[in-house]
């Protein structure tokens, strides 16, 4: 079945400096691919998704890559802020099997 | 709209005891999915349904029963709570046929003494 591996597990970078989290996938036929903010105690939130089709996508300050030749996607956060600080998870879906596999989490925080 | 619902928010269990947490969602969503959060974990899926009427199994059923009521209700019961089921749970809806987005619930923290 699907396997989504993702790095690294903790991230601390400087206010202002920019974040970088990569997942590998295993499953090809893959062809969805989200990514969560989870600050502590709330629920997991979509921040940005990316489907196999698309090689980057872009909201603001967020940023997603898919290389779907290498099987992985990154999570690339520009100018981070205190309020970046939170645990992120990245997943992948395959069309027709209606799971989202997830990776185990990177939990970021910012230094002010 | 609500979004997706669960009850309860808390719950302490003796090892052995039963109970059911209940999930809810008015976006007419067809998939429904419950989740268990640990420390260190992610989140691992443990049955989902993919519309009405199904229920399968995911990553780690073992201990859990589910019931899909109906459209907008999916709900999980532990029959003999253990302590190794002591966790974060967290429901979940989506509808793959417009948007592969999933909605989840505030989740339903559980410990089992």
């Amino acid at each position: 079945g699907e396997n989504v591996e993702q790095h690294p597990s903790t991230l601390s970078v400087q206010e202002g400096d920019s974040a970088v989290i990569k997942c590998t996938y295993s499953d090809s036929a893959s062809n969805y691919f989200p990514w969560y903010k989870q600050e502590l105690g709330k629920r997991p939130q979509l921040i940005i998704d990316i489907r196999s089709n698309v090689g980057e996508k872009k909201d603001q300050r967020i940023a997603v890559t898919l290389n779907k030749t290498a099987k992985h996607f990154s999570l690339h956060i520009t100018e981070t802020q205190p309020e970046d600080s939170a645990v992120y998870f990245c997943a992948a879906s395959a069309p027709g099997t209606y799971k989202y596999i997830f990776g185990t989490g990177t939990r970021l925080k910012v230094l002010a | 709209n609500a979004g997706v619902t669960q009850t309860p928010k808390f719950q302490v269990l003796k090892t052995g005891q039963s109970m059911t947490l209940q999930c809810a969602q008015d976006m007419n969503h067809n998939s429904m999915y419950w989740y268990r959060q640990d420390p260190g974990m992610g989140l691992r899926l443990i049955y989902y349904s993919a519309s009405e009427g199904t229920t399968d199994k995911g990553e780690v059923p073992n201990g859990y029963n589910v019931s899909r009521l109906n459209k907008r209700e999916f709900s999980l019961r532990l029959e003999s709570a253990a302590p190794s089921q002591t966790s974060v749970y967290f429901c979940a809806s989506s509808d793959r046929e417009t948007d592969y987005e999933q909605y989840f619930g505030p989740g339903t923290r559980l410990t089992v003494t």
